[in-house]
């Protein structure tokens, strides 16, 4: 019940692309979705995040779509670029908790 | 947003030592993380650090092999204890961030890798 289970495992896009990564949970009691970008050697990046009373937030280039009935999420990055490229994970976290758990993460590499 | 440094960024130990990581946030803050990210693995929470209060552990994580401290808001530290190469990871801090939407920040890392 606190898995966060991500999909896919790997992804090559063509510069230009849509990046689609897909998370699903079944915690009903998660309130708050992150999605963070890692770089190697560096610390995870809060990319952007989502509460469940929206269903779709977008900044920028990328794009969360949440389906709370379906109890699943996802990260679209339009038009991907080479520097997109790296380790992208979801994350869900109850408030009442300030524990984050991560899902197993993706590693995006976008070709020029 | 809060920046955040680790000190060492990495270090190779041998086997039966100890490291202590070293964690500094530029800003006050109520609540710190500890992570290990395993090598191509998603992160672990370790434990939770509040100041002037024992930290607390994740399930699978003891005190006496990864003891903390957290003496005031802005610094703790992590100690990996009888090192095996089964240590060998990313130990990350991170810290609660404020305002809306709340969430948690993350140091460059510490990779430890253990002979």
């Amino acid at each position: 019940q606190q898995q966060v289970k991500q999909s896919p495992q790997s992804l090559i896009v063509q510069k230009g692309g849509i990046s689609i990564i897909n998370c699903a949970y079944e915690n009903t009691a998660f309130d708050y979705f992150p999605w963070y970008q890692q770089f190697p050697g560096k610390g995870p990046a809060l990319l952007i995040a989502i509460r469940p009373d929206v269903s779709e937030k977008k900044e920028g280039r990328f794009t969360i779509s949440f389906n709370k009935s379906a109890k699943q999420f996802s990260l679209h990055i339009m038009d991907s670029q080479p520097g997109d490229s790296a380790t992208y994970f979801c994350a869900a976290r109850m408030d009442s908790s300030y524990k984050l758990i991560f899902g197993s993460g993706t590693r995006l590499l976008v070709r020029p | 947003s809060a920046v955040i440094s680790q000190k060492p960024s990495r270090d190779i130990c041998q086997r039966g030592t100890s490291l202590t990581i070293q964690c500094q946030v530029d800003s006050q803050v109520t609540m710190m993380f500890w992570y290990r990210q395993q090598p191509g693995q998603s992160l672990t929470l370790i434990a939770t650090a509040n100041q002037g209060s024992e930290a607390t552990y994740e399930s699978g994580f003891v005190i006496d092999k990864f003891p903390i401290s957290r003496p005031n808001l802005t610094f703790s530290t992590l100690t990996v204890s009888n090192l095996s190469p089964e240590d060998s990871s990313i130990y990350l801090c991170s810290v609660d961030g404020t305002g809306f939407p709340d969430t948690q920040y993350f140091g460059p890392g510490t990779r430890l890798t253990v002979l």
